[in-house]
């Protein structure tokens, strides 16, 4: 298996300019989540979906982030307008069944954002 | 808020040592998870436990659950240097699909 797979796995852009990461979960896998990394924050979970269904969005930070799962195989993390605050390491991970809840969570390689 | 909080922080070892780490928790849970994130990389999945294990096992892996005192920890036993990583605990809670991070904890482990 290909493993979860996210893109650009690193992007430099302008503060005010829109980001946009992708993600493509495991093949089968109903529950897709987005991760942000920080040294301070550690590891928030932003958004979850289930069956492309977003279930939980309460750790998203503002309006200015969004997410999108259009199909079973692809999801988006956009935020617009971008601010240098938004620097971080975002992950997007998949499980299947139970979600965290009974099983485990498989998590793609991150995309590394810095925004100047 | 997060659950799950590695203690210690960060730990430095020499080859073929144990590393030894904590983590305490809050609330009730369903399972607790430990995965490795190397530099620049994802986090990996090592162990899961659940709330009726105590104690589980997995290649140079030990892992124990107390739910008494809301505590695991896990043990690397014959470390070598590509264990060198953080390490996370990560609870999930009855009922509720969110898996909460703690902060992790750095791993060194010098040839």
């Amino acid at each position: 298996d290909a493993g979860v797979i996210q893109s650009p796995r690193h992007e430099v852009t302008e503060m005010g300019q829109e980001v946009t990461l992708r993600c493509k979960p495991i093949s089968g896998h109903d529950y897709l989540f987005w991760y942000r990394q920080t040294m301070m924050r550690g590891l928030e979970l932003l958004i979850y979906f289930n069956n492309n269904v977003p279930i939980d969005d309460s750790g998203m930070p503002e309006d200015r982030f969004s997410a999108k799962m259009p199909n079973a195989s692809f999801s988006t993390l956009k935020i617009q307008p971008s601010e240098p605050r938004d620097s971080a390491v975002y992950f997007c991970a998949s499980s299947f069944g139970r979600g965290p809840s009974g099983n485990t969570i498989y998590f793609g390689e991150g995309s590394w954002l810095t925004v100047v | 808020s997060q659950q799950g909080e590695e203690d210690p922080q960060a730990l430095s070892i020499q080859e073929g040592e144990n590393a030894t780490m904590n983590c305490s928790y809050k609330t009730s849970i369903n399972n607790l998870q430990w995965y490795r994130q190397n530099s620049g990389r994802g986090l990996v999945h090592l162990i899961l436990i659940r709330s009726n294990e105590r104690e589980k096992h997995s290649g140079r892996l030990r892992v124990t659950l107390d739910t008494s005192k809301k505590s695991s920890s896990l043990l690397i036993t014959a470390s070598r240097a590509a264990d060198t990583a953080s390490y996370f605990c990560a609870t999930a809670i009855y009922g509720n699909n969110r898996l909460a991070f703690g902060k992790g904890n750095q791993v060194v482990v010098i040839p």
